[in-house]
């Protein structure tokens, strides 16, 4: 069985630029969370998607956003970029909202802005 | 907000020995406490999780231990090995927005 993935694996960008970064989660899987693992931080939660919907937003500005789409894939859009994003950012899957469904992690795309 | 603040950032054992990390949720709506490991360059995977109706769970070396009242919870790994070296995140996870609170992380090292 194919775990999550995530691409690219590495993104370099500007200042205010915006990046996009994707998510396949492990077949029948519905629930997609998003973090962000900055340098000798813990992991930051971004956002969770569940059937397509998105179900909570951690403390992050409104420039951090996203979506999932019908296969379940999810995508995190950051616009703006700022120097303090950089970071790597980790999605994870879940067989779906409730219950005690324990999260996959992908391998994370490192992000870093210059 | 919510906060989950674990102990200590780092933890060095000599292989064989005990390792114990701590940590203390903020959130009385947390009803879920998973524990990950994450080596050098690699992701988060779970390693024990406990919900919040059970006092103690074990399974090998590895065992959690959840007292609600205080809001602590800790990981404690027995007879150490240098493959348990690694960072060691715990968890909190809201039981109303499934919202997961990770604490800051453990860096074990487990000397030969």
């Amino acid at each position: 069985e194919a775990g999550v993935t995530q691409s690219p694996t590495h993104l370099i960008k500007t200042r205010g630029q915006q990046a996009t970064l994707r998510c396949s989660p492990i077949s029948g899987h519905t629930s997609v969370y998003w973090y962000q693992q900055a340098l000798g931080l813990g992991l930051q939660f971004l956002l969770w998607y569940d059937e397509g919907e998105e179900r909570n937003r951690g403390n992050f500005p409104p420039r951090f956003s996203g979506r999932q789409f019908p296969n379940y894939s999810s995508e995190l859009n950051v616009n703006a970029l700022e120097l303090e994003d950089s970071a790597l950012y980790l999605c994870a899957s879940s067989l779906g909202a409730g219950g005690y469904n324990e999260q996959f992690f992908g391998p994370g795309t490192r992000l870093t802005v210059l | 907000g919510e906060n989950v603040e674990q102990h200590p950032s780092t933890l060095s054992v000599q292989e064989g020995d005990s390792a114990v990390i701590k940590c203390t949720y903020s959130d009385s709506a947390s009803n879920y406490f998973p524990w990950y490991k994450q080596e050098l360059g690699k992701r988060p995977q779970l390693i024990i999780d406990i919900r919040s109706n059970v006092g103690e769970k074990k399974d090998q070396r590895i065992a959690v231990t959840l007292n609600k009242t205080a809001k602590h919870f800790s990981l404690h790994i027995t007879e150490t090995q240098p493959e348990d070296s690694a960072v060691y995140f715990c968890a909190a996870r809201d039981s109303g927005t499934y919202k997961y609170i990770f604490g800051t992380g453990t860096r074990l090292k487990v000397l030969a």
